[in-house]
């Protein structure tokens, strides 16, 4: 299978635990976006690669959230202190640089109990 | 702030109807509008338009893109239930995230 791989597919943690998440985009894609989708709502933009570097982040990402790709291939996105309006459908996307069509993984849950 | 706006929210038709979606925005910076088709897994892309007037087509689906008025709208024609799913319009800025709307929640019934 070519195409976007997220894991854990799901995550149920307590709140104030930290959690991790990792993205593995499609090979040739040198973009990679992080999204948060909660139910009835559209995927909100939090933060985007081009390679190793992070080219912008939106308001929602507070500081608590934190996302690597350390050696342009893959991505991690962390939160610590997990609260409980942090469950969400977690989406990772990429793209090739000059083209806008993102690709889609299928997404972590994350349940913060 | 950057907004699109879809309707309807939800529309439930019968198999073989043709269906239309909207999506109008308000946006500073327009670069493209894009279609994706949302089960329950990750959305997948559909359509991209950037040029006002220019149908796209894929099988049954057709999107078209009216930059004056600031809408686009999706059309599903002889609807099967493997239609049956949550459709995104997303808008593409200056800045490179993408914006979605809400989604049009569509149940096609046998």
């Amino acid at each position: 299978d070519t195409g976007v791989s997220q894991n854990p597919r799901h995550k149920i943690t307590k709140r104030g635990q930290n959690v991790t998440f990792r993205c593995d985009p499609i090979s040739e894609h040198n973009r990679l976006y992080w999204y948060r989708q909660t139910l009835g709502q559209g995927p909100e933009f939090l933060t985007y690669f081009q390679n190793e570097a992070q080219l912008e982040k939106s308001r929602l990402l507070s500081d608590r959230f934190s996302a690597e790709r350390p050696k342009g291939s893959f991505s991690t996105l962390e939160i610590q202190r997990t609260e409980q309006g942090d469950s969400a459908m977690y989406l990772c996307a990429s793209s090739i640089w000059d083209r806008r069509e993102q690709f889609f993984g299928p997404g972590t849950r994350l349940t913060v109990l | 702030e950057d907004k699109v706006v879809q309707s309807p929210l939800s529309l439930v038709v019968h198999e073989g109807d043709t269906v239309t979606l909207n999506c109008s925005y308000e946006v500073t910076n327009f670069r493209s509008l894009l279609w994706y088709k949302q089960e329950k897994k990750a959305p997948t892309f559909l359509f991209m338009l950037t040029s006002s007037g220019i149908e796209k087509k894929s099988g049954r689906l057709s999107s078209i893109l009216d930059k004056k008025e600031l809408f686009s709208i999706l059309n599903i024609t002889a609807t099967q239930t493997g239609d049956s799913a949550v459709y995104l319009c997303a808008f593409g800025g200056g800045a490179d995230g993408l914006t979605f709307g809400k989604g049009t929640h569509l149940i096609i019934q046998p």
